[in-house]
């Protein structure tokens, strides 16, 4: 059962657009959601986190849209640069009474940006 | 510090071998991860640790067991290798603090044939 839904699988775009990922989950236990960033051959990264307590979160060109009432969250990467080209990675966890930090990954989006 | 580490980083197996993927990090995480990339499915978690002596199983964990007999290590097997279990391999740690950092070790690469 896949509890993050991410889309789009691949994405392409020119330098200096504005690439959205999309991210829907199902647990409403869930409360924390971040993003990783990795390139071939590594391993993810964290590349920006946010709780469901804000709408918004900016990290430098890097934003987290969160829509509570949707289920749903998006990254949006500002001025995009031929090195933020990369497998992007949405993620949810709970940290309820039982915290284990286990994190629920989505599919994961393949982003090209072309210069 | 040299934060999450993984040996070996390839390995080809025959089907039915058996070997061990090591992890190791430096960090005094308490909690810690197996993971399996596959494309087009993201993450799965295999098996993870909430502590030194204690494991649980994830979402995949048919085929795999796993140790933590110390705590900077965490030891993924398989005890009879398969053609499904071809896949990249992470580790991963973090203090058990809730909402902290998981981090991510290199990855093993593993082709059963």
């Amino acid at each position: 059962q896949q509890q993050v839904k991410q889309s789009p699988q691949s994405l392409i775009v020119q330098k200096g657009g504005i690439p959205i990922i999309n991210c829907a989950y199902e647990n409403t236990a869930f409360d924390y959601f971040p993003w990783y960033q990795q390139f071939p051959g590594k391993g993810p990264a964290l590349l920006i986190a946010i709780r469901p307590d804000v709408s918004e979160k900016k990290e430098g060109r890097f934003t987290i849209s969160f829509n509570k009432s949707a289920k749903q969250f998006s990254l949006h990467i500002m001025d995009s640069q031929p090195g933020d080209s990369a497998t992007y990675f949405c993620a949810a966890s709970s940290h309820g009474s039982s915290n284990t930090g286990k994190l629920i990954f989505g599919q994961g989006t393949t982003l090209q940006v072309k210069p | 510090n040299a934060g999450v580490t993984q040996t070996p980083k390839f390995r080809v197996l025959k089907t039915g071998q058996s070997m061990t993927l090591l992890c190791a990090q430096d960090m005094n995480h308490e909690y810690m991860y197996w993971y399996r990339q596959d494309p087009g499915m993201g993450l799965r978690l295999i098996h993870y640790s909430v502590g030194e002596g204690t494991t649980a199983k994830g979402e995949v964990p048919d085929g795999y067991n796993v140790s933590r007999l110390k705590k900077q290590n965490f030891l993924l097997g398989l005890e009879s290798a398969a053609p499904s279990q071809t896949s990249v391999y992470f580790c991963a740690s973090n203090s058990g603090r809730a909402g902290d950092t998981q981090y991510f070790g290199p990855g093993t690469r593993l082709t059963v044939l």
